[in-house]
């Protein structure tokens, strides 16, 4: 869906690197929201947020953090990157009308070597 | 917390052929459920959904049914063309939560 980005879309990086992933969405919805996806399995959440001021932790918050710095923008960003968080990364939005429905981005694969 | 279990893991149907793909819930609390597809290099994208005051929905070639009291619910693919091959996730959530579970996937490949 083109009103929600990720940038970039494919990153490879060393273990014990500092990674940001960006979120940007154009549908003017108040949620956002980070995935992630391993190979043949569903989608784990990591972090969400439901405005600018109210974040928190999904399963997986281990070893990454969040920003938001607006309504539109959401980051996701891994301290010290390690082997086993080489997976493909989504995020996505809702509105607070319809929270339920999520609108997801085209992903970043990130490689941990 | 909530489990979702989807099956099958994989599926392949003829074209023209229906396909069905069954998930089961854990939280009798859910009371919503999307279908998502999410194509090769694609993000998920919400296809269906129903919630827990209806039985079934229908959106042309696709439905979906549930049975709260077995909690289980299914999609449904009709006269099943080529471009349906995907990955469908089912998922469940609890009204303003607005955070769902996802069930592992169904890779569907329909053959021409």
């Amino acid at each position: 869906d083109a009103d929600v980005t990720q940038t970039p879309r494919n990153r490879i990086t060393k273990t014990g690197k500092r990674i940001m992933l960006e979120c940007s969405q154009t549908k003017g919805h108040d949620r956002m929201y980070w995935y992630r996806q391993d190979p043949g399995l569903g989608l784990q959440l990591i972090y969400y947020s439901f405005d600018v001021k109210d974040i928190n932790k999904g399963e997986i918050s281990d070893g990454y953090s969040v920003s938001r710095q607006a309504q539109a923008k959401f980051s996701l960003s891994l301290e010290s990157a390690i082997p086993n968080q080489t997976a493909l990364y989504f995020c996505a939005t809702s509105d607070w009308q319809r929270p339920e429905a999520q609108y997801f981005g085209p992903g970043t694969r990130l490689t941990v070597l | 917390g909530e489990n979702v279990e989807q099956h099958p893991s994989t599926l392949s149907v003829q074209e023209g052929d229906s396909a069905v793909i069954k998930c089961t819930y854990s939280d009798s609390a859910s009371n919503y459920f999307p279908w998502y597809k999410q194509e090769l290099g694609k993000g998920p994208q919400l296809i269906i959904d129903i919630r827990s005051n209806v039985g079934e929905k229908k959106d042309q070639r696709i439905a979906v049914t549930l049975n709260k009291t077995a909690k289980h619910f299914s999609l449904h693919i009709t006269e099943t063309q080529p471009e349906d091959s995907a990955v469908y996730f089912c998922a469940a959530s609890f009204n303003n939560a607005g955070k769902s579970t996802f069930g592992d996937g169904t890779t569907l490949t329909v053959k021409p």
